[in-house]
């Protein structure tokens, strides 16, 4: 199975930071890699699919960039709704989530 | 507008059986699988499986095989997660989540899938 891996854990940051989330996968999975964003006691939200498409209504200020085993995700302007929590999922195999990624307020 | 509307929440007692039901509007209900993820208090999501909405034909992931069973009623435009047995291990907040696909030429790799849709979740407590 490939295991998929998010760093940091964890991160503080202020409104109008850029932020980065680095996902990594134990093997090759070309493109084939979503990011999710979570707030507490919601469902998840798809933001990102194959590593850089912007689902429809998602703000432009996310990102995603990579393929092979190396991804990440970029806020380039972190606002007040985006604090939660960021999930990488491959969709090359059997679709497993990363750990996740609490973004937090500074 | 495209959604998925979960049951609510149930409290059940180890060793009984729990019915989770997922109701689709907003899209030709056989057009798209069904993802079901499990969040347990605290932790990540963990994807249990999908369901073919066409066939009926489900698949478990590693770890909900035996005691999980995904099941539909298409007149209904509805898929149903049941877990039996019910153990303290099965708390959790249970999503279904719609597959959607991006096709791709067969000589550039295989399609792409993500879960572009999700109900809110329905939270099971297995408890004593």
């Amino acid at each position: 199975d490939i295991q998929m891996t998010q760093s940091p854990s964890s991160l503080s940051a202020s409104v109008g930071d850029r932020v980065t989330i680095t996902c990594r996968a134990s093997q090759s999975i070309s493109s084939y890699l979503n990011w999710y964003q979570q707030k507490p006691g919601k469902a998840p939200k798809l933001l990102i699919y194959a590593a850089s498409s912007l689902q429809s209504g998602v703000p432009s200020r996310f990102s995603g960039s990579g393929s092979g085993t190396d991804f990440t995700l970029t806020i380039s302007s972190l606002q007040p709704e985006d604090f939660a929590t960021y999930y990488c999922q491959q969709s090359y195999s059997t679709p497993f989530f990363g750990p996740g990624t609490k973004v937090d307020i500074k | 507008q495209v959604q998925l509307v979960q049951s609510g929440s149930e409290l059940k007692k180890p060793g009984a059986s729990v019915k989770v039901s997922c109701k689709a509007s907003g899209y030709t209900f056989t057009s798209y699988a069904m993802n079901w993820v499990r969040q347990a208090p605290g932790q990540g999501l963990e994807w249990m499986g999908w369901i073919n909405t066409n066939t009926g034909n489900p698949t478990y992931a590693q770890g909900f095989t035996g005691r999980f069973v995904f099941s539909l009623d298409t007149s209904v435009s509805t898929a149903y997660l049941q877990i039996s047995s019910l153990k303290a291990e099965d708390t959790a907040v249970y999503y279904c989540a719609r597959k959607n696909i991006v096709v791709v030429p067969a000589a550039m790799g295989a399609d792409y899938y993500y879960m572009d849709v999700w109900g809110k979740g329905t939270t099971v407590t297995v408890s004593s």
